[in-house]
């Protein structure tokens, strides 16, 4: 399995807290991603990363911001969460080898986020 | 990559039985186009991938398809048995991007 950990693997919030997820790997790989997975709705790209501090928003990233400070770590806040926010987050590591390859995604073991 | 759409949401076999997934695309520049599995409390992992130049791949009980002038790619897998019961994404990009376009996903079910 490739080097991915997500923390914290299950966590239950109130509406209006701030809540950080922390994805860490081991592969040195220089793209990093945050899906969330809701029912119906498959995986859909909130944030990613091309490279240390340089990051940019998917198809859903209201209500969240990411920081990549290091190549292993990449962090997707939620500043003030929501109810509908609740969902399990899945962070995704893929390197790219040439300009015209291929990249296969890793995906971390997910972080299922409950918001009351 | 744009757009993906991914049958059938859900797909119930008998265990030895037949089970084909289907995905069309719209983007005529897509040109890799992978299947991802995610079994119950994990993350999605690849199992089997495309390239446009190519029409049928192969790897034991699992094949994928391609048919570029349709825009549809399938997932087969044959002789099916219990542990194949998961979710499974297809998924597109185009040469050197590094943002794929998933299906919405497909929920197998195997029963013994």
């Amino acid at each position: 399995d490739a080097g991915i950990t997500q923390s914290p693997r299950h966590k239950v919030t109130e509406t209006g807290t701030p809540v950080t997820l922390r994805c860490h790997q081991t592969e040195n790989h220089r793209y990093m991603y945050w899906y969330r997975q809701d029912p119906g709705h498959g995986l859909r790209l909130i944030h990613y990363s091309y490279g240390v501090k340089d990051t940019d928003k998917g198809e859903v990233s209201d209500g969240y911001s990411v920081s990549r400070s290091k190549t292993e770590d990449f962090l997707l806040t939620l500043e003030s969460a929501t109810s509908s926010q609740t969902s399990v987050y899945f962070c995704a590591i893929s390197e790219s080898m040439a300009s015209s390859s291929y990249n296969e995604q890793f995906f971390g073991p997910g972080t299922r986020l409950t918001v009351l | 990559g744009e757009n993906v759409e991914q049958h059938p949401s859900t797909l119930s076999v008998q265990e030895g039985d037949s089970a084909v997934i289907k995905c069309t695309y719209s983007d005529s520049a897509s040109n890799y186009f992978p299947w991802y599995k995610q079994e119950l409390g994990k993350g999605p992992q690849l199992i089997i991938d495309i390239r446009s130049n190519v029409g049928e791949k192969k790897d034991q009980r699992i094949a994928v398809t391609l048919n570029k002038t349709a825009k549809h790619f399938s997932l087969h897998i044959t002789e099916t048995q219990p542990e194949d019961s998961a979710v499974y994404f297809c998924a597109e990009l185009e040469g050197g991007s590094y943002i794929p376009t998933f299906g919405r996903g497909t929920s197998l079910i195997v029963h013994p």
